[in-house]
């Protein structure tokens, strides 16, 4: 059984720029979700997605936005960089929503310079 | 006042002792709870899922107070790798929430 792998897992980019960070989630997961951790501080939910369609977002703005795929893999696109979008970008899939755990990705370490 | 609140610590403890640590919600319509812990520069992993009827998994314990709303971890006969940020997690309206996290250091 594989579990989530996330890559790249380091970028450098350039304020302005836009970014894809992507997802493979676990065998037999279908709910997949994006965190955004910056250092010292407890992961900030973006959005998730339930069979390909987005079934929750947090308070994040427009410029973060996603994809699920048939297979369920994922991608976070953000558009626009800021310098504060510098952080860990972490994936976590689960086989349903809300009342499972989730199994976390390693991560993409995301500088905006 | 933050959905979820948890004490930074870092909580510093002897090898072999008995730590607790609270984490509290403000939001009562929250649904699911769940513990992670978080090495350095590591992804989180799940460590258990928190009832109110209260669950264990070897020395830890999680129990559930909806009525004071707060979540709590028990962590017996500590190791040393049982060293982490621990994170207090809730699953509401779509929507999943962590805490800041409670360091924990272990000491030989």
């Amino acid at each position: 059984e594989t579990g989530v792998t996330q890559s790249p897992t380091h970028l450098i980019k350039t304020r302005g720029q836009q970014v894809t960070l992507r997802c493979s989630s676990q065998s037999g997961h279908n709910t997949v979700s994006w965190y955004q951790q910056a250092l010292g501080q407890g992961p900030q939910f973006i959005f998730q997605y339930y069979r390909e369609e987005e079934n929750g977002r947090g308070n994040f703005p427009p410029r973060f936005s996603g994809l699920q795929f048939p297979n369920y893999s994922s991608e976070l696109n953000v558009n626009a960089l800021e310098l504060d979008d510098s952080a860990l970008y972490l994936c976590a899939s689960s086989p349903q929503t809300g009342n499972y755990g989730y199994t976390f990705g390693s991560g993409t370490r995301l500088t905006v310079v | 006042r933050k959905e979820v609140e948890q004490d930074p610590g870092p909580f510093n403890v002897p090898e072999g002792a008995t730590v607790a640590f609270n984490c509290t919600y403000s939001n009562s319509a929250s649904q699911s709870f769940f513990w992670y812990r978080q090495d350095c520069r590591k992804e989180p992993k799940l460590l258990m899922s928190v009832y109110s009827s209260g669950n264990e998994d070897g020395r830890f314990t999680a129990q559930l107070n909806r009525a004071s709303q707060y979540i709590s971890l028990l962590i017996r006969d500590s190791k040393l790798s049982d060293s982490a940020t621990y994170l207090c997690v809730l699953y509401r309206d779509d929507k999943i929430i962590f805490g800041k996290g409670t360091r924990l250091h272990i000491l030989p």
